[in-house]
């Protein structure tokens, strides 16, 4: 089981670029979940997905940000017109729902924006 | 609104010391509280699960414990060595399935 995987692990992009962050959950989980973990700040909820559909985004920018869980291939977290700001450390969870498993993190993918 | 404090924010010890991180949280309609570990730069690893009827949970070195009516959480590290040096984070899940991380306590165990 090759556990929660994130590509890629570290991405640079200019300012007014576009980022796609992408994760594939762990084998049987249904759920994915994106944090994000700014310079020396803790980890914050952006978005919930479980296959083709978002169920909680509360945590996500209401501009430039879009997630995504296809019914085939790797849940994709967007960012159009990166700026400064964006640049963080973005983790990916998944589980297989419920409350009894807990989450699996990836090792995060980290944003650079120059 | 679930909040999750941690204290101390960072915590230096000598190498063999038993030591205790602290998390409290202000939604005791939790169910489950997750204690995960840091490296820098790196992703988060799982320690330890409780639910939310269990009180407490152990793992080798590590025995974390869960009051849901005082809102508190601990993690207790036997032995400490130069290795445990990492952040710790707890998170509890409540409604809606997200998870509410606290701050994280920073620990360096030296040798």
């Amino acid at each position: 089981n090759a556990g929660v995987m994130q590509n890629p692990r570290h991405l640079v992009r200019r300012r007014g670029q576009e980022a796609r962050l992408r994760c594939s959950p762990m084998k049987g989980h249904s759920h994915v979940y994106w944090y994000r973990q700014l310079p020396e700040e803790g980890l914050k909820f952006m978005v919930y997905l479980q296959k083709e559909n978002i169920i909680d985004e509360s945590g996500m920018p209401k501009e430039r940000f879009s997630a995504e869980f296809p019914k085939e291939g790797p849940s994709i977290l967007r960012i159009q017109q990166v700026v400064r700001g964006d640049s963080a450390a973005y983790f990916c969870a998944s589980s297989p729902g419920g409350t009894l498993y807990g989450y699996t993190f990836g090792s995060g993918t980290r944003l650079t924006v120059v | 609104k679930q909040e999750v404090t941690q204290i101390p924010a960072a915590l230096s010890v000598p190498e063999g010391e038993n030591l205790v991180l602290n998390c409290s949280f202000t939604d005791s309609a939790i169910y489950n509280l997750q204690w995960f570990r840091q490296d820098p730069g790196k992703g988060l690893t799982s320690l330890l699960l409780i639910q939310s009827s269990q009180r407490e949970q152990t793992s080798g070195r590590l025995n974390a414990s869960l009051d849901k009516s005082s809102g508190r959480s601990t993690l207790y590290i036997a032995a400490s060595q130069p290795g445990d040096s990492a952040t710790y984070l707890c998170a509890g899940q409540t409604s809606g399935s997200r998870l509410t991380f606290g701050e994280g306590t920073q620990l360096t165990v030296n040798p």
